[in-house]
C-alpha cells in the first residue's frame, strides 16, 4: 500500500542534543510538509518543499532545518532542541495543485519527540 | 493571521447523530476540510466542501457551510463506536498551498 511513513515513532534526546526525524513516501508526491503539534493544538506547518524548493514558514524558528535528498525522503533536523520543541512531528505529502482543486494531504503517523 | 476554532471534546451514545463544528477567520478561504485521526494514525482526509457550497452530503456525512458567520460542521448520522477518533477541521486556497488546521475535536461514542 503507498504511504507515508515515520521514523522513529518515538524519539527521546537530551536538551541541546541535535536530533533527525525521517519522513518517507511511496506515493511519489511532488509536495512534502512538516508539521509540529502540541498538546491540545493546531498542527503549525514548519515548511514545505515543493519538488526540491525549500518553502519556511514565517515564524518557524531557525532551530528547525529540513533535507529532502530525494523525492520519497525528507528529514527534519533540530539543532539545538530545548524543552519547548517537545511535541508531535507530522509529516505529509499531497500532489501537485495545479488543474486540481483542494489540497488533500496524507499523513504519516507522527514521530513523538521528547526532550529531557 | 488565518485561525480555525473547534470545541476540544464531544461525547454522544452509539446510533445518535454527532455535530462538530468549526469557526475559521479568513474569508478568502476555497477549500474547508474535514479530516479524521484514528489512536496511532496519520489524518485522513475524511470529507471538504468548496466555499461557493452551503452543503455537501456523503453516506453519513453532511458538511454544512455558513460562509456569512463563517461556520463549518460536520455531522455524522447514526454514529457508531468505530467514528471514535479525532476530527480536524482545516481551511486553505486550494492546491499544495498551506492549509490551516483547527486543533480537533475529540468524539468519544458511548455503547
Amino acid at each position: 500500500d503507498a504511504m507515508v511513513i515515520q521514523n522513529p515513532r518515538y524519539q527521546v534526546t537530551q536538551f541541546g542534543k541535535p536530533v533527525t526525524l525521517s519522513c518517507s513516501q511511496t506515493l511519489n508526491h511532488n509536495v512534502m510538509y512538516w508539521y509540529q503539534q502540541k498538546s491540545s493544538q493546531a498542527p503549525k506547518l514548519l515548511f514545505h518543499y515543493y519538488d526540491k524548493d525549500f518553502n519556511n514558514e514565517a515564524d518557524t524558528p531557525d532551530n528547525f532545518q529540513s533535507r529532502r535528498p530525494n523525492t520519497s525522503f525528507c528529514f527534519l533536523d533540530i539543532r539545538s532542541p530545548g524543552l519547548g520543541d517537545a511535541a508531535m512531528y507530522l509529516c505529509a505529502t499531497s500532489r501537485d495543485g495545479r488543474g486540481l482543486s483542494y489540497n488533500e494531504q496524507f499523513f504519516g503517523p507522527g514521530t513523538r519527540l521528547t526532550v529531557l | 493571521g488565518e485561525d480555525v476554532e473547534q470545541s476540544l471534546f464531544l461525547s454522544v451514545r452509539e446510533g445518535d447523530s454527532s455535530v462538530i463544528n468549526c469557526t475559521y477567520t479568513d474569508s478568502s478561504s476555497t477549500y474547508l476540510y474535514w479530516y479524521k485521526q484514528e489512536p496511532g494514525a496519520g489524518l485522513q482526509l475524511l470529507t471538504y466542501i468548496f466555499s461557493n457550497m452551503d452543503m455537501k452530503q456523503d453516506q453519513r456525512l453532511t458538511v454544512l457551510l455558513n460562509k456569512k458567520d463563517k461556520h463549518l460542521s460536520l455531522r455524522i448520522a447514526d454514529t457508531q463506536t468505530g467514528d471514535s477518533a479525532i476530527y480536524f477541521c482545516a481551511e486553505g486556497p486550494g492546491g499544495y498551498q498551506k492549509v490551516t488546521f483547527g486543533t480537533g475535536t475529540k468524539l468519544q461514542v458511548i455503547p
